[in-house]
């Protein structure tokens, strides 16, 4: 089966705290798709990052970074120096070559930034 | 340029009627996708338009639901006779191509009221 799970379910942290988003995900593919979305109050799905299974480098993108490691078949997400701004819920999802084109989401974990 | 547009934002219908939802996907933009965020079920698929045709409708719930696509541009996804059950955001993607690996730009939804 093709799943991905975000066990965190909300998280709440304090203006400039560093904090982690988990994604955990489970496909029999050898070739699969990764990806990070944020929905911000608006409501509207921004897409942050893919990544394809053959290519395990992290990445860093100003304050975000990403940590993906087949071998515990995780992909999460780290901000650091968190802002108000990064207030939303961040959804990890996967495409998997066997199941089309279509979006296997996980179930997000809303971020709170406070003052 | 134009992102994905759907209208309209908001439909508050009662139980037993008909709806239709439209989407604008970004220009030159082939592969088209349908997905609904509801509290209960997260965000799911529901169709995908490679073009006119929809090569992957395994996500349609019931064949009160359907869809189409014209011209390779415009969607609309009709659901007939609603249930309260269906009351959930209804967002619409687009993407470049039919690659799996593409990122799929999200418009803003249609929240659905079924009264």
């Amino acid at each position: 089966a093709q799943k991905v799970t975000q066990a965190q379910t909300e998280i709440s942290v304090v203006e400039k705290e560093d904090v982690t988003l988990d994604c955990v995900y489970e496909t029999r593919d050898t070739t699969y798709y990764l990806f990070w979305y944020k929905q911000p109050p608006s409501g509207e799905l921004v897409f942050l990052i893919r990544r394809n299974s053959f290519d395990e480098q992290n990445e860093i993108s100003g304050r975000y970074s990403w940590n993906f490691q087949k071998s515990t078949s995780s992909f999460n997400f780290t901000i650091t120096a968190s802002q108000v701004v990064d207030s939303a819920v961040y959804f990890c999802a996967l495409i998997f070559t066997g199941g089309g084109n279509k979006l296997t989401f996980g179930t997000g974990t809303q971020l709170k930034v406070e003052l | 340029g134009a992102g994905v547009s759907q209208s309209p934002s908001n439909k508050v219908t009662e139980k037993g009627k008909d709806v239709e939802l439209r989407c604008d996907p970004i220009s030159g933009h082939t592969a088209l996708y349908w997905y609904r965020q509801s509290l209960g079920q997260g965000l799911e698929f529901l169709i995908y338009f490679q073009g006119n045709s929809a090569p992957d409708k395994s996500g349609l719930p019931s064949d009160r639901f359907s869809a189409e696509r014209t011209g390779g541009s415009v969607s609309t996804l009709t659901i007939q006779r609603t249930q309260q059950e269906d009351s959930a955001v209804y967002l619409c993607a687009s993407s470049p191509a039919s690659v799996s690996y593409n990122e799929q730009f999200f418009g803003p939804g249609t929240r659905l009221t079924v009264l």
